[in-house]
């Protein structure tokens, strides 16, 4: 049981360049998350999923698409990445029952844009 | 609209000392709470969350929260601390008003240990 994993660990962008994070989990969870962590500012949501085939937008979701194809499977994608999206992305997922559960994270991808 | 604040960006505490990292809520619900640890380039594990079952929530490593509805706020503390306890701590809360249980984290407070 691996939990969450994403992959790439770290990558290295140029501007204008494009990218796929991949999420997976291994728990069978209906709700998936992407959020972005910078600096003093903790994590913001930038699109989430509530099941297979269903995406919406979180906090701050301009120059990111998602797709949930697969329940086990989210991914983030930057289509043309910019400097300001430099920062460590973090991917979460939840059981879909309840307001308490808890959300398990994944160990985060590290992105420089230059 | 529910939110968070993180009282100290920064606390600085010897070893063997208590901690006490402070954490005050906005929320127009009855909210569920939680105290999330991330060390130095990893990722988030949840310490203990609040489910209105009881007050004071005990959590992972020797730690433990108080809810306070009166002062509206979710403090996380520990008796001794351990060098091992630094990392940044993040206060989040639960936003009732979605249907995606969506969580609204706090800016963070890095913990420091002296030897």
């Amino acid at each position: 049981n691996a939990g969450v994993t994403q992959t790439p660990k770290f990558r290295v962008l140029k501007t204008g360049q494009s990218m796929t994070l991949l999420c997976a989990q291994d728990m069978n969870h209906e709700y998936m998350y992407w959020y972005r962590q910078d600096p003093g500012m903790g994590l913001r949501l930038i699109h989430y999923s509530v099941g297979e085939g269903t995406t919406a937008k979180g906090e701050v979701p301009d120059g990111y698409n998602v797709s949930r194809l697969k329940k086990q499977n989210f991914l983030l994608g930057l289509e043309s990445a910019a400097p300001s999206q430099t920062s460590v992305y973090f991917c979460a997922s939840r059981t879909g029952q309840g307001v308490v559960e808890t959300q398990y994270f994944g160990p985060g991808t590290r992105l420089l844009v230059l | 609209a529910q939110s968070v604040t993180q009282l100290d960006s920064h606390v600085s505490v010897s070893e063997g000392t208590p901690v006490l990292l402070r954490c005050n809520y906005s929320s127009s619900y009855s909210p569920s709470l939680f105290w999330y640890v991330q060390h130095p380039n990893k990722g988030l594990q949840l310490l203990l969350k609040y489910t209105s079952a009881a007050t004071l929530v005990k959590g992972i490593n020797g730690f433990e929260a108080e809810f306070k509805k009166s002062e509206t706020s979710f403090h996380l503390t520990k008796p001794s601390a351990h060098m091992s306890d630094a990392a940044e701590y993040f206060c989040v809360v639960s936003d009732l008003s979605s249907s995606a249980s969506k969580i609204i984290f706090g800016s963070g407070t890095r913990l420091s240990i002296r030897p």
